[in-house]
């Protein structure tokens, strides 16, 4: 079973601050991806990333892939209180085919 | 709509009662997946389909469980004497094909979200 932690679980700074979300796990995954999730909606993807050591930017949020594909971090910059919401990590093992491994998510509020 | 709708969007039962809950994903999207969200928790994942090939069941929590998918169209998941304890909100995604390796985005719909009482 991969399992698949996320730290902090919970999150509330002021805005203009930056942070940084982790997901770790003691398996390797082939990919792993990053999503947002509000309140009474389904999830949406942020960022897929690939290759061990990958660094993606998205505005003010930078994703990491860690070289053995083991870990992964998300780091937001200036946080604003649209940024507020439920963040979820997911990696796919190369053996589990379709199944995406999701972590237990962190819950982040930007206070105006 | 060009998104993943799910319905109904609430649903409260009672103990032991079946439920249906029903998927329609995005035209042309040959997988679909069915997870279950627990308060404040990731997501679950129970089933998934990919176009004629026989569904990955391995998530699924017991026999009570069940879903079904008519080609590449509408899905149902199915509970059979609903207990408390599934409780959940439970999310449908589609994704144009197979994940070949998590690559190809879920979009997901709002979820359905059910009470057992």
């Amino acid at each position: 079973t991969q399992l698949l932690e996320q730290s902090p679980q919970f999150l509330s700074i002021q805005e203009g601050e930056n942070l940084t979300v982790y997901c770790n796990s003691s398996s390797v995954f082939s990919s792993l991806q990053w999503y947002r999730q509000e309140p009474g909606e389904g999830p949406v993807l942020l960022v897929t990333v690939v290759t061990g050591g990958e660094v993606k930017k998205l505005k003010r949020l930078t994703f990491q892939f860690g070289d053995a594909r083991k870990d992964s971090s998300l780091h937001i910059t200036a946080a604003q209180p649209g940024d507020t919401g439920l963040y979820l990590c997911a990696g796919a093992a190369e053996t589990s085919g379709s199944r995406l491994t999701f972590g237990e998510g962190t819950q982040l509020t930007v206070n105006p | 709509g060009a998104g993943v709708s799910q319905s109904p969007s609430n649903k409260v039962t009672e103990k032991g009662k079946d439920v249906e809950l029903r998927c329609d994903p995005i035209s042309g999207h040959t997988a679909l997946y069915w997870y279950r969200q627990r308060l404040g928790q990731g997501l679950e994942f129970l089933i998934y389909f990919q176009g004629n090939s026989a569904p990955d069941k391995s998530g699924l929590p017991s026999d009570r469980f069940s879903a079904e998918r008519t080609g590449e169209s509408v899905s149902t998941l199915t509970i059979q004497r609903t207990q408390q304890e599934d409780s959940a909100v439970y999310l449908c995604a589609s994704s144009l094909g197979p994940p070949s390796g998590g690559a190809y985005e879920q979009f997901f719909g709002p979820g359905t979200r059910l009470t057992v009482l």
